[in-house]
């Protein structure tokens, strides 16, 4: 079956302008979470969305950053007035209802250049 | 809270020899443990888990990894490394209380032929 799908695959933007992330779940798994790739950095976990209660934004670096998923699918990162710094492979993963040592499946990323 | 450490940022192994990746851990519960590998330009794709089953977990692509409570160490390993197996290794462990995972800074494996 499909995977987990993300768009664009790469984005090249101006310091300053907002970006716009699309991340599309497996069908079926209510978990979703956001995580950033970056040299300095490696992996860091953003956001956790499960089924319809609130997410947690714990790993959110700033409030330039949100997200939001729509009847519990497809989900959108925003990144509001772009700093270099914030230059990285966004990963988008899923999994089935979270328990005990679920597995979280990862999509191919979108990579974020900001000038 | 949970954490994961792998030592070697690079690692190179002949084509056929033993891959050997460290990865130790810091929890106050019984963990639950992932390996990851990423190919150039791809995600993460999930080698191996420890869920507190059997302590030798077998993966895909030939990998193995056994789970060590007295030395809190979850080694990944491959009898023989091929040259398909030039990637990006991490490991993870799941966050207690939380659901996301926390990973290691990664071991990036070269195959010398």
């Amino acid at each position: 079956g499909a995977g987990v799908s993300q768009s664009p695959s790469n984005k090249v933007t101006e310091k300053g302008k907002d970006v716009e992330l699309r991340c599309d779940p497996i069908s079926g798994h209510t978990a979703l979470y956001w995580y950033r790739q970056s040299l300095g950095q490696g992996l860091e976990f953003l956001i956790y969305f499960q089924g319809n209660s609130a997410p947690d934004k714990s790993g959110l670096p700033s409030d330039r950053f949100s997200a939001e998923r729509t009847g519990g699918s497809v989900s959108t990162l925003t990144i509001q007035r772009t700093q270099q710094e914030d230059s990285a492979v966004y990963l988008c993963a899923s999994s089935t209802r979270p328990g005990l040592g679920e597995t979280q499946y990862f999509g191919p990323g979108t990579r974020l250049l900001v000038l | 809270a949970q954490s994961v450490t792998q030592l070697g940022s690079h690692v190179s192994v002949s084509e056929g020899a033993l891959v050997l990746l460290r990865c130790n851990y810091s929890s106050s519960v019984p963990p639950y443990l992932f390996w990851y590998v990423q190919y150039p330009n791809q995600g993460l794709q999930l080698l191996l888990k420890y869920t507190s089953a059997a302590t030798l977990v077998k993966g895909i692509n030939g990998f193995e990894a056994e789970f060590k409570k007295s030395e809190t160490s979850f080694h990944l390993t491959k009898p023989s490394a091929h040259m398909s197996d030039a990637a990006e290794y991490f490991c993870a462990v799941k966050v207690d209380g939380n659901n996301r995972l926390a990973f290691g800074k990664g071991n990036q494996v070269v195959v010398i032929p």
